[in-house]
């Protein structure tokens, strides 16, 4: 199956610093990766959806400013997470869509995953 | 507003059993359906899909069943296995209208196969 990884798996960073966190599909092009964050015994939570070359797209109550996006090309994408604070602290979760060139829709591969505590 | 439910927060079942994973949903323009099987501080791996022009899929041990009348899919896995114990997300999208493969995904349930 397509492999997705993230980088780093564990980030332990103080309050008002920046984080970056990579998220790169290794053997297919994603035109379209997808950044979740989940909360403990919580369901995953779509944060946006960012295709390669153009700028993202945030769902309701995500602060671009704040989560930067950026889809530098078909294989890799990169979230920051800037002036963090404690109550970002979470566990976020990168997937990537492939092109099958197929009827049905492409099927997301994720990533292992990045835990983030802010101080 | 949750959009894709898994009632069941836990499940139990004895190996070599069948385990049954429900997932209700109230959105009719989803179209497309997955699993993911999730271990603890992993990300979700695809276990198997299924497009609203079908009724099953199966796939070796994992079937998904859907009903779209009653807006019901449930994952069969038979038999069941220790190394099956993980939580199971449910997802759905609306891939028809154009919104790129957005999953919405439940609230999973967490199976443990028992010795």
């Amino acid at each position: 199956g397509a492999v997705v990884s993230q980088h780093p798996s564990r980030v332990i960073c103080k309050s008002g610093t920046s984080v970056k966190i990579e998220c790169r599909s290794l053997d297919f092009q994603a035109t379209t990766m997808f950044w979740y964050r989940q909360f403990p015994k919580q369901s995953l939570m779509l944060m946006a959806t960012s295709n390669e070359g153009s700028k993202a797209t945030y769902e309701q109550g995500v602060e671009k400013d704040k989560f930067l996006i950026n889809h530098a090309s078909l294989t890799l994408s990169t979230l920051t997470v800037t002036s963090a604070h404690p109550e970002d602290s979470s566990f976020y979760i990168c997937s990537a869509r492939g092109a099958s060139g197929g009827r049905l829709p492409d099927t997301q591969y994720f990533g292992p995953g990045t835990r983030l505590t802010v101080l | 507003d949750q959009q894709v439910k898994q009632n069941s927060p836990s499940l139990s079942v004895q190996e070599g059993r069948i385990s049954i994973l429900n997932c209700d949903y109230t959105n009719s323009m989803f179209d497309y359906f997955l699993w993911y099987k999730k271990y603890p501080a992993e990300g979700p791996t695809f276990l198997i899909s299924i497009s609203s022009i079908k009724d099953k899929n199966e796939d070796g041990r994992f079937t998904v069943f859907l009903n779209k009348s009653a807006k019901h899919l449930s994952l069969h896995i038979v038999p069941s296995q220790p190394g099956d114990s993980a939580v199971y997300f449910c997802a759905a999208s609306a891939a028809r209208y154009g919104t790129a493969s957005k999953l919405t995904f439940g609230t999973g349930t967490r199976l443990q196969v028992t010795l």
